[in-house]
């Protein structure tokens, strides 16, 4: 059984750039969490997902982030316009239930630099 | 959600425990504690989690006091991969958040 999926690894964008991570959760979670880790931060809480629904957005910057989870595919964390803030490790976790009974399993994160 | 409070490093010698302390003085009742770990470049790992009562799993044991202000995280026989920083959070169990801190990195020495 995979664990969750985060591809690209790594992904480099010029200033202006859209940049598209990706998440495919584990096998039968349907619940899906984007944290993110500015460098020398702590990984702070995005947005959660449910297929075909966002559930919490609460940690999205209002402006240039998205989040969608379809029906099909993978989970989809969008960026428009990237800045050089932007550059950050982006963690996806995924488990069966919302919350689960034990801990979340994450990927291995998207490390995103912006040039 | 309470706050946790935990010293920033540490060092420990391979094939010795490792306590790892944690502060949470003002956890509610109903707050779980958990702890997870972060190796470099990696995902969060999660390792164990406990209301009240002490945990033991294959990667650690958890000892919470009697009055839940506190707990430690104990790796029995640390090894090399074990060097991480860890992270202890409390939150309530229908909440799906975490709230990660800074941690405490730990070194494992050879």
């Amino acid at each position: 059984n995979a664990g969750v999926m985060q591809n690209p690894r790594h992904l480099v964008r010029r200033r202006g750039q859209e940049a598209r991570l990706r998440c495919s959760p584990m096998k039968g979670h349907s619940h899906v969490y984007w944290y993110r880790q500015l460098p020398e931060e702590g990984l702070k809480f995005m947005v959660y997902l449910q297929k075909e629904n966002i559930i919490d957005e609460s940690g999205m910057p209002k402006e240039r982030f998205s989040a969608e989870f379809p029906k099909e595919g993978p989970s989809i964390l969008r960026i428009q316009q990237v800045v050089r803030g932007d550059s950050a490790a982006y963690f996806c976790a995924s488990s069966p239930t919302a919350p689960p009974n034990y801990g979340y399993t994450f990927g291995s994160g998207t490390r995103l630099t912006v040039v | 959600d309470a706050k946790t409070t935990q010293p920033p490093s540490m060092d420990c010698a391979e094939g010795r425990a490792a306590n790892l302390p944690c502060n949470h003085s003002t956890i509610s009742g109903n707050e779980y504690v958990y702890w997870y770990r972060q190796i470099h470049s990696q995902g969060p790992q999660y390792i164990i989690h406990g209301l009240k009562n002490n945990e033991t799993n294959e990667m650690a044991s958890l000892i919470i006091t009697e009055d839940r202000k506190s707990s430690t995280l104990i790796l029995p026989h640390a090894t090399l991969r074990d060097t991480a920083v860890y992270y202890c959070i409390v939150r309530v169990s229908n909440d799906y958040k975490l709230s990660f801190g800074a941690g405490t990195t730990v070194t494992v020495r050879a």
